[in-house]
């Protein structure tokens, strides 16, 4: 069964709108971490944002924040006044108490429209 | 530069012959991941080291690879006899070994077989 599933492959969104990336995550552990990263077509993994699963606010960077829904285990990442720049792939992640390892979704490609 | 560093960026080979990618991690970081990204797919989970101890592997890491963190600081991937499904790019990764911390990803290594 998936672990991080991303239900959006593609989205287009005008520049300078808020924007919404869904992601949400199966887990039976109560200590967890959630991650997005950023792939532009350079290729590096940019790390954005990162919530912990006892932490009761949501998460924010700048124009990052995480929607963190615990009971629905949902963890979706909203983008403030988009970019240009903002066009890229975009991942979500886990990683859970008992495992050492970083598990990521298919991904969302995100293009910002002129 | 105090990021992860992966060398070559690039590399092409031809089927059957032997290729050896390098990974170095940010200097206080324990943990190290390697992962392979095919096109369209997130990252997909191969090995870890915890220092110079290699904690996991996954299933995909076939015989054919090889994995080594000799002194706990820079990594070795080795793919011998590769295939043309190897091809692939190769991220390497770092973390704290404390915590559901993020990790941090080098630019990553593109193999082409041809």
């Amino acid at each position: 069964a998936q672990k991080i599933t991303q239900t959006q492959p593609g989205m287009f969104v005008q520049e300078k709108e808020a924007v919404t990336l869904d992601c949400t995550y199966d887990t039976s552990d109560q200590s967890y971490g959630l991650f997005w990263y950023k792939q532009p077509s350079s290729g590096e993994m940019i790390f954005l944002i990162y919530q912990g699963s006892y932490d009761e606010q949501n998460a924010t960077e700048g124009r990052y924040s995480l929607n963190f829904q615990k009971a629905r285990k949902s963890a979706n990442l909203v983008i403030s006044a988009s970019q240009l720049g903002d066009s890229a792939m975009y991942f979500c992640a886990m990683r859970e108490g008992g495992d050492d390892k970083i598990i990521f979704g298919k991904g969302t490609r995100l293009h910002i429209l002129p | 530069d105090t990021g992860v560093s992966q060398d070559p960026r690039h590399k092409i080979t031809k089927r059957g012959q032997n290729v050896t990618f390098r990974c170095d991690p940010i200097s206080e970081h324990n943990r190290l991941y390697w992962y392979r990204q095919t096109l369209g797919q997130g990252p997909e989970f191969l090995t870890y080291f915890q220092n110079e101890a290699q904690l996991e592997k996954s299933r995909l890491l076939s015989d054919r690879f090889s994995a080594e963190r000799p002194k706990g600081s820079f990594s070795t991937l080795e793919i011998q006899r590769t295939e043309q499904g190897d091809s692939a790019m190769y991220l390497c990764a770092s973390s704290l070994d404390a915590g559901l911390t993020e990790a941090f990803f080098g630019q990553g290594t593109r193999l082409t077989v041809v």
